[in-house]
């Protein structure tokens, strides 16, 4: 069945220091869904790209979804202790009967 | 415009019982998610139902099952459970009738089962 690769599963950095999340879809992807879930929180939408080659700025953070569009990352520029907390990217494939397929998750941790 | 709702927030069973769960979903919206998030393992899609029917399912277990009401609210059950259905549970809405709409989350449900 469709999929969606997430990686890193975990991401470490300095405050201050910029992050990076990357998704990968096996089938073309009608668009991309970006959602922030806070420690102790629920996912929160975040943004969603639909055009091929799209790129979307929300602040330090930078949205792309890829030319064939099935992929996509999400760049903190930056990092500050309110960005803490787990990013996931979900699609809906092409034909997918409204099922979005959801990416495992990065989670971003900041180094004390 | 009032939120997911979830109930109850947290929950203690033990092996063997059922537990059921439910969600309220933003007004006019008719499709409700639901997903089982354990430490790690990101969001488990369990089942989407739309307009009363079952639209979508995962890959779990017949011990789970849901349904949907003709006011869009949601009810999710787990009979018999395990010590591995000790999750967070989470709905989400949407009006589930196009490719762009984005997912509106309730605060979940903590399930722990001993």
């Amino acid at each position: 069945g469709q999929q969606v690769m997430q990686i890193p599963q975990y991401q470490h950095v300095q405050e201050g220091e910029d992050f990076t999340t990357y998704c990968n879809s096996s089938t073309t992807l009608s668009n991309i869904q970006w959602y922030k879930q806070r420690p102790g929180g629920h996912p929160v939408f975040l943004i969603q790209l639909v055009k091929s080659g799209e790129v979307k700025k929300q602040k330090r953070l930078t949205f792309q979804f890829g030319e064939a569009k099935k992929n996509s990352s999400l760049h903190i520029t930056a990092t500050q202790t309110t960005d803490v907390g787990t990013y996931f990217c979900a699609g809906f494939g092409l034909g997918s009967n409204y099922q979005l397929i959801w990416g495992a998750g990065t989670k971003l941790i900041i180094k004390p | 415009k009032a939120g997911v709702t979830q109930t109850p927030r947290y929950l203690i069973k033990t092996r063997g019982q059922q537990v059921t769960l439910s969600c309220s979903p933003i007004s006019g919206h008719r499709s409700v998610s639901w997903y089982q998030q354990t430490p790690g393992q990101g969001l488990q899609f369990l089942f989407e139902y739309f307009s009363e029917t079952q639209r979508n399912k995962g890959n779990f277990p017949g011990r789970f099952s849901g349904r949907q009401f003709s006011n869009s609210r949601s009810e999710m059950n787990v009979s018999t459970l395990e010590l591995g259905d000790s999750a967070l549970y989470l709905c989400a809405s949407s009006f589930g009738q196009g490719y762009q709409e984005t997912q509106y989350f309730g605060p979940g449900t903590r399930l722990l089962v001993l």
